[in-house]
């Protein structure tokens, strides 16, 4: 069974330095793995994903994230954190061996306050 | 183009009561996938649907069905509501292309309150 998780329930960044949201996963296969955001009282939009090839995947919003295998880690990253990053982020990962169908398994989600 | 569309957005139904959510996938989007969102049990998948045919379902009782019509829409019913089934219940579509697999578009959600 595929999982994915987020350690940090809630993290907490000042305006304009880097910010990290952290998550792990487990599957059998070669994972495809991505990362969506939640606003309040709004559906999740896709950030970025990584399928295959160049272990950072750069995203929507200047987000980006970085693969790493031998961790088996997938963590969310921005170089620079604006108020408006503020938000609900969820990790999550398909089961690439069986790709093809659009089950993603989410993480429990990591909630972003940036203090201005 | 237009998103995806639930509706009703909110709703308060009692025990034992049945309710039917509806979802309009953006135009040209086959599949189309519903997750429920709880505090506690986080986001998890309920089904997914292309062409028509269920394509996979999670872990809900039988009581959690749906469907998709011809023009991709597609509706879920909850039967004999208990007072767990109070969510969030998101629908996302789908190109459901090998390059965008996984890229799902999400709805607002339907808010379900069970009393």
């Amino acid at each position: 069974a595929q999982s994915v998780a987020q350690p940090e329930d809630q993290v907490n960044v000042a305006e304009g330095n880097p910010l990290t949201v952290k998550c792990t996963y487990s599957v059998s296969g070669n994972p495809y793995l991505f990362w969506y955001v939640q606003y309040p009282n709004r559906g999740l939009q896709f950030l970025l994903k990584y399928i295959t090839g160049d272990n950072l995947v750069k995203g929507s919003y200047g987000f980006e994230a970085e693969f790493n295998k031998s961790q088996t880690s997938f963590h969310l990253k921005k170089p620079s954190a604006l108020v408006s990053d503020s938000a609900l982020y969820f990790c999550a990962v398909s089961d690439i061996s069986n790709f093809g169908n659009e089950k993603l398994t989410f993480g429990t989600g990591t909630r972003l306050t940036i203090i201005p | 183009k237009a998103g995806v569309t639930q509706t009703p957005r909110y709703l308060i139904k009692t025990r034992g009561q049945q309710v039917t959510l509806s979802c309009s996938p953006i135009s040209g989007h086959r599949s189309v996938s519903w997750y429920q969102q709880t505090p506690g049990q986080g986001l998890q998948f309920l089904f997914e649907y292309f062409s028509e045919t269920q394509r996979n379902k999670g872990n809900f009782p039988g009581r959690f069905s749906g469907r998709q019509f011809s023009n991709s829409r597609s509706e879920m019913n909850v039967s004999t509501l208990e007072l767990g089934d109070s969510a969030l219940y998101l629908c996302a579509s789908s190109p459901r292309t090998g390059g965008r697999a996984g890229e799902l578009f999400f709805g607002e959600g339907s808010r379900l309150t069970v009393l």
